[in-house]
């Protein structure tokens, strides 16, 4: 059964740095992309940033360029999401989805989301 | 920038047939942006319920279908139920490993 956990959201100060995981079961990172879908309160879902399953490339919404990084630890079947300097506007709920590529390009299994929130 | 568009709401009557679509600001939707679309329930976890224009995934009622009309994909619910009433998104494939949604449209089945 392919399931997806995510942690280490909370609150944080603008300016200080957070790094979410996201534990992935039922199937390999190896073998899958893993990407990061993050929804503001009372808002609508926003792809985020991304993983290929090779790792040989590693994707980021204009939004978070340069001040988010995307990571993977294939011992411990995990992805990771590093938010350097982040501001109020990243508060939001950070869900971590499996993404099928190959002709199909969806995100087909989500994780239950942690929530971020940035304030002073 | 890309914008993907989508009716913000939409109400349909027990049983009855709802279409909803999702546009592309740079033109139009090709099977090619493999158009997927999910279900959100108020408190809830994103749920898949279409992807590549028309498959559904395992476990969503033939009820749900999705299609390319025009130039805009679409999401057709035939036979509506009160458990549909939920916020649903599309999203557009756009190559290198992006993907954009659409902002989301409020179903109201009443």
């Amino acid at each position: 059964q392919v399931q997806l956990v995510e942690s280490g959201g909370g609150v944080v100060q603008p300016g200080r740095s957070l790094r979410l995981a996201c534990a992935a079961s039922g199937f390999s990172v190896k073998d899958f992309a893993v990407h990061w879908v993050r929804q503001r309160p009372g808002k609508g879902l926003e792809w985020v940033a991304g993983i290929r399953d090779d790792s040989s490339n590693i994707y980021y919404a204009d939004s978070v360029k340069g001040r988010f990084t995307i990571s993977r630890d294939t011992s411990m079947n995990t992805v990771s999401l590093h938010l350097s300097s982040p501001t109020v506007d990243d508060t939001a709920v950070y869900y971590c989805a499996r993404h099928r590529d190959q002709g199909i390009y969806c995100f087909d299994s989500w994780g239950q989301g942690t929530l971020v929130a940035v304030s002073s | 920038q890309t914008v993907v568009t989508q009716e913000p709401s939409f109400s349909v009557s027990p049983g009855g047939t709802v279409t909803l679509t999702c546009a592309l600001s740079s033109g139009s939707v090709f099977s090619s942006h493999y158009p997927s679309w999910y279900q959100q329930s108020p408190g809830q976890v994103p749920r898949t319920l279409i992807y590549a224009t028309n498959i559904r995934s395992s476990g969503v009622p033939g009820r749900f279908s999705g299609s390319i009309l025009g130039n805009k994909a679409a999401l057709t619910i035939a036979g509506a139920q009160v458990d549909d009433e939920s916020d649903y998104y599309c999203a557009l494939y756009m190559g290198h490993g992006i993907s954009i949604f659409g902002g989301g449209t409020k179903l109201t089945v009443l």
